[in-house]
């Protein structure tokens, strides 16, 4: 089946921890994205990536850091620099770059600082 | 107290009514409008969408409407079910924006059995 996995679907971090998120497609999609969302709040863009080696921060780029050297991967690492980093994360995908079309979403995970 | 920004507005609605979401979009260039489903602790999924050369589009029990001169966006669920039962946002894209979405804050959708 094509789609897009994220693992794990709940994480524990201790504080001053960094911690990575992982997200996987194989819908052969050139664009990936990640997205927080907090309680009663919409989706806020974080990274996203057009293209395989590149990636360009979003709106809270803050605390967070990407890579993208495979199409099918592109993993979040939630670093101690983040001060609130306890939040629902949730990855996307689409099939071209520049161009209209929608996004598909993975499961997401849910990320707890303790 | 609670905080009011942890609450998203919210619509109630019997089963077997027809429910109607709306959207207020913020960018007058915005080309490309889509409706997401988000039910709880899963990601979204996609509904239906609309360009905006049009103002209307029918999917399976769902209509979205497209008012660009005061840039409102509506989605229209007939015969409500209870797995209707969600949050719906919508999102705007544009070519100015690299074509990277702007999502709505959502609207949780209560059905009543």
């Amino acid at each position: 089946d094509g789609g897009i996995t994220q693992s794990p679907k709940y994480l524990f971090r201790k504080e001053g921890q960094n911690v990575t998120l992982s997200c996987e497609q194989n819908l052969n999609h050139d664009a990936m994205y990640w997205y927080r969302q907090d309680p009663g709040q919409g989706l806020r863009l974080i990274y996203y990536s057009q293209i395989v080696n590149d990636f360009q921060k979003g709106d809270i780029a803050e605390g967070y850091s990407v890579s993208r050297e495979k199409k099918e991967s592109f993993p979040l690492t939630v670093t101690s620099a983040q001060k609130n980093p306890t939040a629902f994360y949730l990855c996307a995908s689409s099939t071209e770059r520049y161009s209209y079309n929608e996004q598909f979403f993975g499961p997401g995970t849910r990320l707890t600082v303790l | 107290g609670e905080s009011v920004g942890l609450h998203l507005p919210t619509l109630s609605v019997q089963e077997g009514d027809n429910s109607i979401i709306n959207c207020a979009y913020s960018n007058s260039a915005s080309d490309y409008f889509i409706w997401y489903k988000q039910e709880s602790g899963k990601g979204p999924q996609f509904i239906i969408d609309i360009r905006s050369n049009m103002d209307k589009r029918q999917g399976q029990r769902v209509t979205v409407l497209l008012n660009k001169t005061v840039k409102h966006l509506s989605l229209q669920i007939a015969a409500t079910q209870p797995g209707d039962s969600a949050v719906y946002f919508c999102a705007e894209i544009s070519s100015g924006g690299s074509y990277i979405p702007t999502f709505g804050r959502g609207t949780s959708l209560i059905v009543h059995p």
